[in-house]
Formats: C-alpha cells, sequence, structure tokens
C-alpha cells in the first residue's frame, strides 16, 4: 500500500537504541496531547496521552514529556525494536469550550535498522 | 473486543458519481469524529458527532460533503458530484467522549478518476 510517510522528517535508529521524537505545538490553549502511531495501510494507533497539569508520563517503553513553555512535546522509546518503524503523529485538543476536535501535526517517520 | 470498523476499505470512483463511506464505532462510545489523510500529511478534522447529533461539523470543506448518524451508533460520510481532489484515505473514529483518545478505524481509501 501507499506509504503515510512521504516527504517526512525521517528519524533512522539501530534496533536497541533509544529514540526521541519531537513535536512543536503552536496553540498555547491546547491542554490535552495524545501521540500516535500509524503502519503503512492503517489507522493512527494511539500510543500515549498527557494533560497540561503533567510535564512528564511513562507507558511500557514509552514516555512523554511536555514542556509548557516553549509549547513542545516529545516521544521517547526505549529499546527501539523493529516493530516502532512507522510514521508517529502528535496531536493537540483544546479544553474549553467543550471543543473535542483533536489538530494533528505532520508526523515523523522513524526507520529501525535491524 | 472489536475496533472501529470501515468499509469499504478502497472505492474507485469516477469524477461527479456519488459516494458513502460507512463507519462502525467501537461498541458504546459515544463521540464519533470524520477526518480525512492525504498523502504525506497529518489527519484533517471533517466533523464529529456527540450522540446522533453533529456537534462541530466545521471541518467540511463544502457543502458535497455531508455525514449522519441517525441512531448514535454507525455513521455513513456521503460525498456527492465527487472531484479528484476528494481522492484521499478517510478515518473514522470513536472515543467514551469528553477528554479520552481517540480510536481510529484503517480507513477508506477513497480514488477518483
Amino acid at each position: 500500500g501507499e506509504s503515510v510517510g512521504l516527504h517526512l522528517p525521517t528519524l533512522s535508529v539501530q534496533e536497541g537504541d533509544n529514540s526521541i521524537i519531537n513535536c512543536a505545538y503552536s496553540n498555547s490553549a491546547s491542554d490535552y496531547f495524545i501521540w500516535y502511531k500509524q503502519e503503512s495501510g492503517k489507522g493512527p494507533q494511539f500510543i500515549i496521552d498527557i494533560r497540561s497539569n503533567m510535564d512528564k508520563r511513562q507507558g511500557q517503553r514509552v514516555t512523554v514529556l511536555l514542556n509548557k513553555t516553549v509549547k513542545h512535546l516529545s516521544l521517547q522509546i526505549a529499546a527501539t525494536q523493529p516493530g516502532d518503524s512507522a510514521v508517529y503523529f502528535c496531536a493537540e485538543n483544546e479544553l474549553e469550550g467543550g471543543n473535542n476536535r483533536l489538530a494533528f501535526g505532520k508526523g515523523n517517520q522513524v526507520v529501525v535498522i535491524p | 473486543g472489536a475496533g472501529v470498523s470501515q468499509t469499504p476499505s478502497n472505492k474507485v470512483t469516477e469524477k461527479g458519481k456519488y459516494v458513502e463511506l460507512r463507519c462502525d464505532p467501537i461498541s458504546g462510545h459515544t463521540a464519533l469524529y470524520w477526518y480525512r489523510q492525504s498523502l504525506g500529511q497529518g489527519p484533517e478534522f471533517l466533523i464529529y458527532f456527540q450522540g446522533t447529533g453533529a456537534a462541530d461539523d466545521s471541518g467540511l470543506p463544502n457543502d458535497r460533503f455531508f455525514a449522519v448518524r441517525p441512531e448514535g451508533s454507525v455513521s455513513t460520510l456521503k460525498i456527492q458530484r465527487t472531484e479528484r481532489g476528494d481522492s484521499a484515505v478517510y478515518l473514522c473514529a470513536s472515543s467514551w467522549g469528553g477528554r479520552s483518545p481517540l480510536h481510529f478505524g484503517n480507513g477508506t481509501r477513497l480514488t477518483v478518476t
């Protein structure tokens, strides 16, 4: 199938190393953030989320860091595996006004080298 | 349990034709979303349902696009007089509502020739 990763920033990482994917957001009113993973031909898959009252949240092999001062979000993947090869999107959501729509960033492609 | 199901997975249609794309959300999810994704881009919001009503349809590009969710479960996205620029992957997602993660289906790849 078609790749969703054409013309995207690409991170190449050796299997077993740690990966860091960065995302800048523009809306200072955003207070809920989600990282998604998308493999070719599939829909985005939820990885981890974080609310603006936190600056760090950990999951299984993943950590999300939020820096509201500079409006920056990062996803760290520990001990990267071949199955982690995909396009990663950050998404932001405003809390006020009941607006539940997520706005997605452009995505970063991660290529794991065995 | 079953995830979000979208049918068909692929749809090829001629310019000017009418198409319907179907979404079966996760059972019990009250919120349902349609997004559109072009090659190399992130998903773009189209419309959001809370229950049966469209709570936010501000992402629909023009009046050729319409979506319904008559019983608060299955949703259909309808596109009239399709144009080649409508070619994209149409993604559906559902959630419990509020600040809860969206769960996406695998999308319908629409190609307008």
